[in-house]
């Protein structure tokens, strides 16, 4: 098992406030992806940063590859109350032979 | 679009019984999976599924059994469900092994086990 730590744990911001949340691994990844999972669903993709350095942007949302590639992040602007959910890393079969995911970061954005 | 589809959202079974959670998928996907999800612990894999009648264990396959008969259906046993079973179990297939591999889910189930 690779161990992915994502901090923080929760978070419970007001709508409008900006953020940022961590993905740390010890190992390097050829590639991360992250998930959002919202209440009641399963996880569905957002992204997938495949090169050291990498920044890719969706929206609001702006997701960085770390130059390792050991650890990545997803800053969040001018949060909304549909950014609430569950955020997940996860490396697309890791360097073992499964498919594992994160701690994962519980947002909530009040309005 | 993809589709995974778990048999039942929710699930309430009692201590001792024998629980089946099944899962298909629609897009003739290679790889799939079961995660039981808990607070605080994230996605812990059960157990995968790489081909017809082909398994691996993953992290905690303790008190669980799997079966995959066809490509598209794979289930998740309790042969003898506990309290400790209490979760939100996961299912998720993939199509191949590639950095851009994605996993698609199902909408889980929420079992409970009194």
């Amino acid at each position: 098992t690779q161990l992915l730590e994502q901090s923080p744990q929760f978070l419970s911001i007001q709508e409008g406030e900006n953020l940022t949340v961590y993905c740390n691994s010890s190992s390097v990844f050829s590639s991360l992806q992250w998930y959002r999972q919202e209440p009641g669903e399963g996880p569905v993709l957002l992204v997938t940063v495949v090169t050291g350095g990498e920044v890719k942007k969706l929206k609001r949302l702006t997701f960085q590859f770390g130059d390792a590639r050991k650890d990545s992040s997803l800053h969040i602007t001018a949060a909304q109350p549909g950014d609430t959910g569950l955020y997940l890393c996860a490396p697309p079969w890791g360097t073992g032979n499964q498919f594992y995911f994160g701690t994962g970061t519980s947002l909530t954005v009040i309005p | 679009d993809v589709k995974v589809t778990q048999s039942s959202r929710y699930l309430v079974k009692r201590t001792g019984e024998k629980v089946f959670l099944e899962c298909v998928q629609d897009m003739d996907h290679e790889n799939m999976f079961w995660y039981r999800q808990d607070p605080g612990l994230g996605l812990r894999l059960i157990y995968f599924s790489y081909d017809v009648k082909m398994k691996e264990k993953g992290d905690i396959p303790e008190g669980y059994s799997v079966s995959r008969e066809k490509k598209e259906r794979f289930s998740l046993i309790l042969e003898s469900a506990s309290t400790n079973q209490t979760s939100m179990y996961l299912c998720a297939s993939s199509p191949d092994r590639g950095p851009y591999t994605e996993a698609f889910f199902g909408q889980g189930t929420r079992l409970t086990v009194v």
